[in-house]
């Protein structure tokens, strides 16, 4: 059964950038989706992008585009969500999620990873 | 993008009663590509319910799931004391996923 462990809590600084790792264990990584999915405090929950580890190439959500960079590295299965220019409606929880096998879209999450709180704070 | 629309807001219920979650999207959600996620404070969405009515792995059959094209239900037939939480729907057949803003499910 795969399990997906996100790094720590993180305190960014307006404008700087942020980068939260997803590491996979107990399953395949590299032809499953990897999903990002964003949480603000008190609210829902908001789909950012995903990646195909084995292809390398991510599809963004258009709020994003610009912002956030995806990657995968397969040697240590573990993808990676990078988000940039952080301003404070960005502190929210982070997630990954394993999507469809073989394609970033037209698949449900599951299992999500524990979630990583991205404060803003200057 | 489809927007879906979840009610009510709030579900006051005691244990052991019926609960009908709603989700209703703004167009037409291809091939019943419909999830339903369970959430409790500090966690992380657990999926109940994929392709609108089969139960994911290790999901009570007390959850079930229904619906097609813009209207689906989520059914809990006897809450227990765990089933307390928020309940999202998520559509995954048009790009971008979307998730509804979910229905908090309160002890009575």
């Amino acid at each position: 059964q795969v399990q997906l462990v996100q790094s720590g809590a993180e305190v960014k600084k307006p404008g700087s950038s942020v980068k939260v790792s997803c590491k996979a264990s107990g399953g395949s990584f590299n032809n499953y989706a990897i999903n990002w999915v964003r949480q603000a405090p008190g609210q829902g929950l908001e789909w950012m992008g995903g990646i195909i580890p084995i292809f390398g190439i991510a599809d963004y959500a258009q709020k994003f585009q610009g912002r956030v960079t995806i990657t995968a590295d397969k040697s240590t299965t573990t993808a990676y969500m990078e988000l940039s220019s952080l301003r404070s409606e960005d502190t929210a929880v982070y997630y990954c999620a394993r999507g469809k096998e073989w394609e970033v879209h037209w698949g449900w999450f599951d299992p999500w990873g524990q979630g990583t709180l991205v404060t803003v704070s200057s | 993008e489809i927007v879906l629309t979840q009610s009510p807001g709030t579900l006051s219920l005691s244990p052991g009663e019926r609960a009908t979650l709603s989700c209703r999207a703004s167009q037409s959600v291809s091939s019943s590509s419909l999830a339903w996620y369970q959430q409790k404070p500090g966690q992380a969405p657990r999926l109940l319910i994929y392709g609108a009515s089969s139960r994911a792995t290790g999901i009570p059959d007390r959850f079930s799931g229904s619906g097609s094209g813009t209207d689906f239900t989520l059914t809990i037939t006897r809450l227990e004391p765990e089933d307390f939480a928020v309940y999202y729907c998520q559509q995954y057949g048009s790009s971008p996923e979307t998730f509804g803003q979910g229905t908090k499910v309160e002890i009575k």
